[in-house]
Formats: C-alpha cells, sequence, structure tokens
C-alpha cells in the first residue's frame, strides 16, 4: 500500500503567517485529499483532487503538487486554523492517510 | 443537508462481536458508497472497507478482512458493520462516511463511534 508522510507532524503558526504542510507519496498518486480535524470531531473534507477547496472552506487555503509530493498552504493564518490535517489518496487500494500533521496558533 | 447519525458508544468484552450503525438522511442512500474508517492515536486513520448500499457489493482492506463485515439496509437508509472476535486492538473510534464518486472523495462523515475492548 501507498506511504503517507507528513511533515512537519506539529508545528506552530502566528496569525497572520503562512503557513505550508507537505504530503510525500511511497508512490506516485493522481491526486491528493486533504481533511482538517479538531478535537472531539470527525474529520472534515477540506480540499479535494489535489486544488479544489470543500464547500465553505476558506480561501486563504490552497492545495497543490502531483506524483509524489503534495502540499496544503495557508496563505495567512487565523485562529481557527489550528487543527489537525490529514492527506489522503484513493489512486491505489487500499485508500490511505497520512499521519497527520498537527497545527497550532502561537 | 446530508447528515450521517452513528449508534452510540460501545463497552465490549474481548472476544465478542459489536455491530455499529450509520443512518443515513438528507440524499439518496443508494447513490452513494459507505464507507468505514477506523481512528487510534497509535494508526491514525486506516480505511475499513466500503459498501454500495444498492447492489450490497463490497471491498475491503486486506487488514480488516475476517473482522469487518459492511452491511446495508436500503429500507431504513442504514448502513452497519459487524466486528467480531474483538481485542484490544480494535478499541478505536469507527466513522462511517459518505463517498462522492464524482471526485472520489469522503465527503460527509459521522460524529464517530468509540468502541472500547476491555474486560
Amino acid at each position: 500500500q501507498i506511504v503517507l508522510t507528513q511533515s512537519p507532524a506539529i508545528m506552530s503558526a502566528s496569525p497572520g503567517e503562512k503557513v505550508t504542510i507537505t504530503c510525500s507519496a511511497s508512490s506516485s498518486v493522481s491526486y491528493m485529499h486533504w481533511f482538517q480535524q479538531k478535537p472531539g470531531t470527525s474529520p472534515k473534507l477540506w480540499i479535494y483532487s489535489t486544488s479544489n477547496l470543500a464547500s465553505g472552506v476558506p480561501a486563504r487555503f490552497s492545495g497543490s503538487g502531483s506524483g509524489t509530493s503534495y502540499s496544503l498552504t495557508i496563505s495567512r493564518m487565523e485562529a481557527e486554523d489550528a487543527a489537525t490535517y490529514y492527506c489522503q489518496q484513493r489512486s491505489s487500494y487500499p485508500p490511505t492517510f497520512g499521519a497527520g500533521t498537527k497545527l497550532e496558533l502561537k | 443537508q446530508v447528515q450521517l447519525q452513528q449508534s452510540g458508544a460501545e463497552l465490549v468484552r474481548p472476544g465478542a462481536s459489536v455491530t455499529l450503525s450509520c443512518k443515513a438522511s438528507g440524499y439518496t442512500f443508494t447513490d452513494y458508497e459507505m464507507h468505514w474508517v477506523k481512528q487510534t492515536p497509535v494508526h491514525g486513520l486506516e480505511w475499513i472497507g466500503a459498501i454500495d448500499p444498492e447492489t450490497g457489493g463490497t471491498a475491503y482492506n486486506q487488514k480488516f478482512k475476517g473482522k469487518a463485515t459492511l452491511t446495508a439496509d436500503k429500507s431504513s437508509s442504514t448502513a452497519y458493520m459487524e466486528l467480531r472476535s474483538l481485542t484490544s486492538e480494535d478499541s478505536a473510534v469507527y466513522y462511517c462516511t459518505r463517498f462522492e464518486d464524482s471526485f472520489y472523495a469522503m465527503d460527509y462523515w459521522g460524529q464517530g463511534t468509540s468502541v472500547t475492548v476491555s474486560s
């Protein structure tokens, strides 16, 4: 199965700061999804098919990448963005998730 | 609005079985696959399998074959997952998720069911 490696595992950012989270796949994938999860809640689809924002996701979020390297970027960090972000691939069975990046507010 | 309402937390004995439910509303149940995902602090998010409610067809992660069985009841728009021969490794939060096949993503998630395996 394809292993997704996210970095960093934990990070903190100040309000207004640019944030980039990366996801590296062990084999090439066609696209990547990203989920946001806050404590005590279920994951939410955040970015789908690499670069498409899910409904209600602020425009300060963006996604990019191809092959084995993908990223999620927040142009200007806001308090509500503090959460854990997971990447997920479905190019190859079984679908797999990254271990998550915990983003904290500095 | 789309909602996936999962059954309540379970405390079960080792070796027992448990069946979790996921009632869908706000959309046509048979138009979307239902997927199940396991979450633990150690292993993170793991895809268990999927069911097509229209046909009953299933697909499983090899890791969960023999552990999980997925079914669906069209009349009540409810998906089920039976977990058998439970051990402490099965203690987790389990989510049902609707699968949107136009962009191959799990777009709506239930609130999760916590399963604790303990004697």
